[in-house]
């Protein structure tokens, strides 16, 4: 089990670029996190996703979109990356409520 | 919205000096986990919480829940070097909202 695994590990984007980021889970999972770090800000949720074809909106939604078309995998875009973008973002999935939290390794990104 | 609030942000000890962090909500939790990220890593899981008043030990680390399940702590006895990382609290205010953060206690121990 590879548990999930999250693409790419590093990227650097100039501001106005668009990427996305990959989360696979192969534990079949129904509920699935994007979290961003920042020093001192912890993890704050971006989105999230409780079963295949849902989504929601997290804490700090603005400048991202997500979709969940299969049950393991949960996509995070960005259309025109900004500098206040630049974090780490890990991925994460749990079973049910109440579960813990599997995180993935984490993405790095600097947007320039 | 609802928040997990969490002190100290940062701690600094002597191996072998115990150490506390403690995490607060205005209002009641269904349940609150605690993880730990290594330095470069990813958090980890490690234990939850769900009754009031709830004790659980792992080695040296013992974690507790309020009786009114809106605060609890983890402490760790002769803290080592081993336990370096940022510690984070996370709440679930109902049964099908997401866990919320605290924003971690980062320990430091000098050896």
């Amino acid at each position: 089990n590879a548990g999930v695994t999250q693409t790419p590990k590093f990227r650097v984007l100039k501001t106005g670029q668009s990427m996305t980021l990959l989360c696979a889970q192969d534990m079949n999972h129904e509920y699935m996190y994007w979290y961003r770090q920042d020093p001192g800000m912890g993890l704050r949720l971006i989105h999230y996703s409780v079963g295949e074809g849902t989504t929601a909106k997290g804490e700090v939604p603005d400048g991202y979109n997500v979709s969940r078309l299969k049950k393991q995998n949960f996509l995070l875009g960005l259309e025109s990356a900004a500098p206040s973008q630049t974090s780490v973002y890990f991925c994460a999935s749990y079973s049910q409520i109440g579960s813990p939290l599997h995180f993935g390794n984490g993405t790095r990104l600097t947007v320039t | 919205g609802q928040q997990v609030m969490q002190i100290p942000q940062y701690q600094h000890v002597q191996e072998g000096e115990d150490f506390t962090t403690y995490c607060n909500s205005s209002t009641t939790l269904s349940n609150i986990q605690w993880y730990k990220q290594r330095p470069g890593g990813h958090p980890v899981f490690l234990i939850q919480l769900v009754k009031s008043g709830e004790v659980k030990k792992q080695k040296r680390l013992t974690f507790q829940f309020g009786e009114a399940k809106k605060n609890s702590s983890l402490h760790i006895t002769a803290t080592q070097t081993t336990d370096v990382g940022t510690y984070f609290c996370a709440g679930q205010f109902s049964g099908n909202t997401p866990l919320v953060f605290g924003k971690g206690t980062r320990l430091s121990v000098i050896a």
